[in-house]
């Protein structure tokens, strides 16, 4: 089993619509980050969150740090959101490392 | 503020040839992170430099190699190029160590290397 599991694998959506990605992971950590890649191969980092929940625009990023999960809104859905979205968790201590999520591949269509 | 850049964007290379790759971060950021991404596996966590040391590694053969200078800029190094070596390195900077501080990481658009 992964550390970090995301879901839906794959997420086809009409303009507008508000959108949920999911990431649980099984290891305690000191922060969650979500990451946007376009086709092409740049990574944005979106969200790096340690609790609670955060909102960029029309992004909203929210953890529960006992149920181990986080999800990842996006309201008012536009194509220009395509994209795959990644979820990525730092473990403890003075050499965590990030563990990636396989990601979520986003296609908004008109 | 310059971003992150990665040299070269592209690379053919063969099988048993060597090959540097060159980051350079966001200017003030001190940490440096490299990834590999592949279809198969993802994205994978390959080291951290920090003021010119080694401070995290990933679990990579030692054929995986990487350094960092006084002005923050790294490099990674592959020996003995292997056709699985083939993959997107990603470079990311932050202003602090990544696993101490809660600093945003930054990423390069990343160098595309393929081993023929």
């Amino acid at each position: 089993k992964n550390e970090v599991e995301q879901s839906p694998q794959n997420l086809t959506a009409q303009e507008g619509e508000f959108i949920t990605i999911n990431c649980s992971y099984s290891v305690g950590i000191s922060a969650l980050h979500w990451l946007q890649q376009h086709p092409g191969g740049g990574i944005v980092s979106l969200f790096m969150l340690s609790s609670g929940k955060k909102k960029h625009g029309r992004l909203i990023a929210t953890i529960n740090i006992q149920e181990k999960h986080s999800s990842l809104h996006i309201t008012a859905s536009h194509p220009r959101d395509s994209a795959v979205y990644i979820c990525a968790v730092r473990g403890t201590g003075t050499a965590s490392k990030l563990t990636f999520g396989t990601g979520t591949r986003l296609q908004v269509t008109l | 503020k310059a971003g992150v850049t990665q040299t070269p964007r592209y690379l053919i290379k063969t099988r048993g040839q060597q090959v540097t790759l060159s980051c350079s971060p966001i200017s003030g950021h001190r940490s440096v992170s490299w990834y590999q991404q592949t279809p198969g596996q993802g994205l994978q966590f390959l080291f951290e430099y920090f003021s010119e040391t080694q401070r995290n590694k990933g679990n990579f053969p030692g054929r995986f190699s990487g350094r960092q200078f006084s002005n923050s800029r790294s490099e990674m190094n592959v020996s003995t190029l292997e056709l699985g070596d083939s993959a997107l390195y990603l470079c990311a900077s932050s202003l602090g160590l990544a696993g101490l501080s809660f600093d945003e990481q930054f990423f390069g658009p990343g160098t595309r290397l393929t081993v023929l």
